[in-house]
């Protein structure tokens, strides 16, 4: 059974671009959480999906939206970066109240 | 506002010793889990335990106990036997019972074990 999966594992961007970053949760788990690690910090929530719906939303500007597909998976959109999105950004996907974390995809912007 | 403080940036251990790791938090709500989650070098956040708030009785996963203090919100993790694979990042994380699954961390303790 695979876990959480992410990618890109890397990726670096310059100031004003847009980044997209996709997460395939656990199978059979249908809410899919994103979190942004910044470095030497924990883990900020950024936003939840269920059923396609974004459920619940963490302190984060416009420029960070999401999207959930059909097949439970998820995208994370970024725009107009600025060099403060720098960061480790973690999907996790849930089950009976628990979190199971990917790997995570560390964003650079120059 | 609720938060999570972990005050201990760093801490080291002897194989085969045991240590302590310490984290407080700050919340209104009476009902709520508490977690601490291992993050090795490879990313992945691991969970190591988990409390229940209602639950009296300090949670145990093998190696890895806690001493929950509901009145002093304090949610300490001890580490018995530590191992060479211990060594990682530890998150002390918090999240309320209802109408929510947003998790709020602490900044990490980073845990060093020495042969």
């Amino acid at each position: 059974d695979a876990g959480v999966t992410q990618s890109p594992t890397h990726l670096i961007k310059t100031r004003g671009q847009q980044v997209t970053l996709r997460c395939s949760p656990k199978s059979g788990h249908d809410t899919v959480s994103w979190y942004q690690q910044a470095l030497g910090q924990g883990p900020q929530f950024i936003f939840q999906y269920y059923e396609e719906e974004e459920r619940q939303r963490g302190n984060f500007p416009d420029r960070f939206s999401g999207h959930q597909f059909p097949n439970y998976s998820s995208e994370l959109n970024v725009n107009a970066l600025l060099l403060g999105d720098s960061a480790l950004y973690l999907c996790a996907s849930q089950w009976s109240g628990e979190l199971f974390f990917g790997e995570g995809s560390r964003l650079t912007v120059l | 506002a609720q938060t999570v403080t972990q005050s201990q940036p760093e801490m080291s251990v002897q194989e085969a010793e045991t240590v302590t790791l310490s984290c407080t938090y700050d919340t209104s709500e009476s009902d709520y889990y508490l977690f601490w989650y291992k993050q090795p070098p490879s990313r992945q956040m691991i969970l190591v335990i988990r409390q229940e708030a209602y639950k009296q009785q300090n949670a145990t996963e093998n190696r890895f106990s806690v001493n929950f203090q509901k009145a002093a919100k304090s949610f300490s993790l001890k580490i018995s036997d530590s191992q060479l694979g211990d060594a990682a990042m530890y998150f002390c994380a918090y999240r309320p019972r209802a109408f929510t699954d947003k998790l709020i961390f602490g900044t990490g303790t980073r845990l060093q074990v020495f042969p």
